[in-house]
């Protein structure tokens, strides 16, 4: 069965901080990895993954993708209280996307 | 990207009633999915909308429960019947837009649904 992990579940940081969100994945037919930012409703974009070792760069937002390991992380550097949310992981398996629980990110002043 | 609309962002339900929740996309896409993310919960995929002929569904979710239509390559509406408290979630419409080079999904604003 398919199966997508992420840790830790939730973390409180302060401003400034730089966090690092995982994820592992378990899927048959891997195409992608795809991360997502919540707020409130709807994820918005925020990477996708398909070759191992290429860091993908977008401000303060970095991910990466290790295909031998079946995982990536999401670095945020100097944490903003505007990077709360929640931060789905979701492989791309057989035409359909598989979402992790997430991790809830709250930034402190 | 696309820019989907969903109709409605939020409504109320009396139980045992249906509601159909409209996604239109402004651009022709290839794949249109449905989510559900229930209460703490995260998304769980109902269903992909197949253009001009019936959805294909995931484990746990049935026709009966759950129609969807798609009637052209923009628009596709998904009706929770007989609804109980237990539906009460936010209902995500998603799309693969046409000619994307990988598998970029973009999401609707979702539908936050209630039942009473």
């Amino acid at each position: 069965e398919d199966k997508v992990v992420q840790s830790p579940l939730s973390l409180v940081v302060h401003e400034g901080d730089t966090v690092t969100l995982n994820c592992s994945y378990e899927v048959t037919n891997f195409r992608s990895l795809l991360w997502y930012k919540q707020e409130k409703k709807a994820p918005t974009f925020l990477f996708m993954l398909t070759s191992s070792g290429i860091e993908k760069k977008s401000g303060r937002l970095s991910s990466i993708l290790d295909k031998k390991e079946l995982s990536s992380i999401l670095n945020i550097t100097a944490t903003q209280t505007g990077d709360s949310a929640i931060y789905l992981c979701a492989p791309f398996e057989g035409g359909k996307l598989i979402f992790g629980q997430g991790t809830e990110l709250s930034v402190k002043p | 990207s696309a820019v989907i609309s969903q109709k409605p962002s939020r409504d109320i339900c009396q139980r045992g009633t249906s509601l159909t929740i409209q996604c239109q996309v402004d651009s022709q896409v290839t794949m249109m999915f449905w989510y559900r993310q229930q209460p703490g919960q995260s998304l769980t995929l109902i269903a992909t909308a197949n253009q001009g002929s019936e959805a294909t569904y995931e484990s746990g979710f049935v026709i009966d429960k759950f129609p969807i239509s798609r009637p052209n390559l923009t628009f596709s509406t998904l009706t929770v019947s007989n609804m109980s408290p237990e539906d009460s979630s936010i209902y995500l419409c998603s799309v693969l837009p046409t000619g994307t080079s990988g598998n970029t999904i973009y999401f609707g604003e979702g539908s936050w649904l209630t039942v009473v």
